[in-house]
């Protein structure tokens, strides 16, 4: 059964103060891995997709990294509006099966 | 381009009653899923299909069905609502490997009394 974790499931950061988010993965054939964000009331916003190894995508203050067996979403110099939970899901088999992670709530201080 | 659309927004059920949540998208996309997502508890996969008449389970299937008789329609159909099935539930549509996003609808707060 595929397993997604992400870890920590919260996170509280200072303005401007960089980290990591962790989203840890157990399957069989990955397809390619998601990050989203998603604000409370509202749908998950799509932010990356990493296929492979060793790829990286970038967007704003955002950085996704993938290995074999995890993601990172690298914060750099977060703002308040960063303040968000974030999830990460995989992608695998035939028929293209999505797996979530739990999500990891991160608050940023002003 | 409207995207992934879903009625209702919100909608309160007594114990028993049945209902369809309506998913919509525009995209041409062949690959829709159904999510229900409760608190601390991330997004659980109720159905998923790849296309027009194929449907599959996903993790928490019981006391849910789904068809895809169109490309673009994906209802799913709650029989015997349980308060349990109190949750927020999620359609979203993802074109296939290669084509990057998958798409959210905005989601349908759903409570069983």
């Amino acid at each position: 059964e595929d397993q997604v974790t992400q870890s920590p499931e919260a996170l509280r950061l200072q303005e401007g103060e960089s980290s990591s988010l962790n989203c840890s993965y157990t399957v069989s054939g990955l397809r390619g891995l998601f990050w989203y964000r998603q604000d409370p009331g509202k749908g998950p916003e799509f932010l990356f997709t990493l296929y492979s190894a060793g790829e990286e995508k970038e967007k704003e203050r955002l950085k996704a990294t993938l290995t074999k067996k995890e993601s990172f979403l690298h914060i750099t110099a977060p703002k308040p509006e960063d303040s968000a939970t974030y999830l990460c899901a995989v992608v695998t088999g035939a028929n293209s099966k999505l797996t979530f992670g739990k999500g990891i709530t991160l608050s940023v201080r002003p | 381009n409207a995207g992934v659309t879903q009625t209702p927004k919100f909608r309160i059920l007594k114990i028993g009653q049945s209902m369809t949540l309506q998913c919509t998208q525009d995209m041409n996309h062949n690959y829709m899923y159904w999510y229900r997502q409760d608190p601390g508890m991330g997004l659980k996969l109720i159905y998923y299909s790849v296309g027009a008449g194929i449907t599959d389970k996903g993790e928490v299937p019981n006391g849910y069905n789904v068809s895809r008789s169109t490309t673009e329609d994906f209802p799913l159909r709650l029989e015997l609502a349980a308060p349990s099935q109190t949750s927020v539930y999620f359609c979203a549509s993802y074109g296939g490997p290669g084509l990057n996003e998958q798409f959210f609808g905005p989601g349908t707060r759903l409570t069983v009394l």
